[in-house]
């Protein structure tokens, strides 16, 4: 596609629920990262893949979080139990290696309550 | 204390206005430096790219990076109500191949032109 797909816009999740984040990137672009972006703060970064290779998930806020691309095009992902505190934007962004920044899709709005 | 600071703003201006938005960083390693602009309920898109120090100038916008004071700004000339928006300042120590990745992003600076 022409930009960086994400599902859903909008998701809402009753806490301790299981929840799955979809992006779609730019065909072609085989770097992939996840970020999460809360109320009036920038995107902090969660984790990285290249093709199919999670290179650096150390953002990732707890063990609950959850992240995979296993073709290496389509990545998802996914926070297991939510809590409150992770109501949250979340932004998938993807770039060639060495591209001249990343391309953001819209995001994922989370609300837990 | 966080690694790049940048004031939340907010900030007004009228149309026409010369814009200066600025983020300051702590991390010496940082070496990439770019400008996101970001409408209500959407991603960030890029505005401008820049490595190490010096000026680069597209259109309406100019980013500054100042190394050696761990400060980038980010000028709007003749600012128009559609540059309404928040500005993100972005920077990352590394660029290519498989260590290019983790941006630190400012908090954002929200942005009015009225007309």
């Amino acid at each position: 596609g022409a930009g960086v797909s994400q599902s859903p816009r909008y998701k809402v999740a009753k806490r301790g629920q299981d929840v799955a984040l979809r992006c779609d990137p730019i065909s072609g672009h085989v770097s992939l990262f996840w970020y999460q972006q809360a109320l009036g703060q920038g995107p902090e970064f969660l984790t990285y893949f290249q093709n199919e290779a999670q290179l650096d998930k150390s953002g990732l806020p707890s063990d609950r979080f959850f992240a995979e691309r296993p073709e290496g095009s389509v990545s998802t992902l996914k926070i297991q139990r939510t809590q409150q505190e992770d109501s949250a934007v979340y932004l998938c962004a993807s770039s060639l290696p060495g591209g001249d920044g990343y391309t953001f899709g819209s995001g994922t709005r989370l609300t837990v309550v | 204390q966080k690694e790049v600071e940048q004031d939340p703003g907010p900030l007004s201006v009228p149309e026409g206005a010369i814009v200066s938005l600025n983020c300051t960083y702590s991390n010496s390693a940082f070496q990439y430096f770019m400008w996101y602009r970001q409408y209500s309920r959407k991603g960030p898109e890029l505005l401008m790219y820049t490595y190490s120090s010096g000026n680069k100038e597209d259109g309406r916008f100019t980013a500054q990076v100042d190394k050696s004071s761990k400060y980038i700004s980010l000028f709007i000339r003749d600012s128009q109500p559609s540059d309404s928006a928040t500005y993100l300042c972005a920077m990352s120590a590394n660029a290519g191949g498989t260590s290019y990745g983790k941006l630190t992003f400012g908090q954002g600076t929200i942005l009015t032109v009225h007309p």
